[in-house]
């Protein structure tokens, strides 16, 4: 089955500790995206990328990094100088912008929790 | 700025009643306009897509939407709400000239039997 998926689905971490989570897709997609998730305040955009080796800030990269050595991987880190990391995260892929009809394919979500 | 505005926080509808989800739009470009739902802890599914042609378009699960270029407008409807659509919805706009997409803030949708 053609996907994405996100491990953990939860994960718990000290504050100070970095941690990185992780996202596959199968769907022979060329952009992944990172979005974070609070209550009442939508999906903020963390980065994207389009191509191999690139990507882009979104609105709310302050804190976090990102790699994208593989087609198929988009790991996202979150590092201790995120001030308030407890969230939902989400992953997505598409096409690229011109290819079609490029809409979004969400993975399932890492819930994070730092104390 | 591009934005996507979502006035409803929250609805609560009953069984069998209609439903109708607003979503206005601030986009520079053609706007590609779309709807996902989200169950509690859960990643977002596509309910449907508008990129051109026919101005109302239909989604799985029942739902339509109606693009409305002069309001700035795509409503979801749905002629009968089912207990199982009980969930977040969320509107977005994207363009064919770049990647990024904009949600808006999520309507949460309450069933009552």
């Amino acid at each position: 089955d053609g996907g994405i998926t996100q491990s953990p689905k939860y994960l718990f971490r000290k504050e100070g500790q970095n941690v990185t989570l992780s996202c596959e897709q199968n769907l022979n997609h060329d952009a992944m995206y990172w979005y974070r998730q609070d209550p009442g305040q939508g999906l903020r955009l963390i980065y994207y990328s389009q191509i191999v080796n690139d990507f882009q800030k979104g609105d709310i990269a302050e804190g976090y990094s990102v790699s994208r050595e593989k087609k198929e991987s988009f790991p996202l880190t979150v590092t201790s100088a995120q001030k308030n990391p407890t969230a939902f995260y989400l992953c997505a892929s598409s096409m690229l912008a011109g290819h079609g009809t490029y809409e979004q394919y969400f993975g399932p979500g890492t819930r994070l929790t730092v104390t | 700025a591009q934005s996507v505005t979502q006035p409803d926080i929250h609805i609560t509808v009953s069984e069998g009643a209609s439903l109708e989800l607003r979503c206005n739009y601030s986009y520079g470009a053609t706007p590609y306009l779309f709807w996902y739902v989200q169950s509690p802890g859960q990643g977002l599914q596509l309910l449907l897509k508008y990129f051109s042609g026919d101005t109302l378009v239909q989604g799985i699960k029942g739902f339509e939407a109606e693009f409305k270029r002069s309001q700035s407008s795509f409503n979801l409807r749905k002629p009968s709400v089912h207990w199982s659509d009980a969930a977040e919805y969320f509107c977005a706009v994207g363009s064919n000239t770049g990647n990024q997409f904009y949600f808006g803030t999520g309507t949460s949708l309450t069933v009552i039997p």
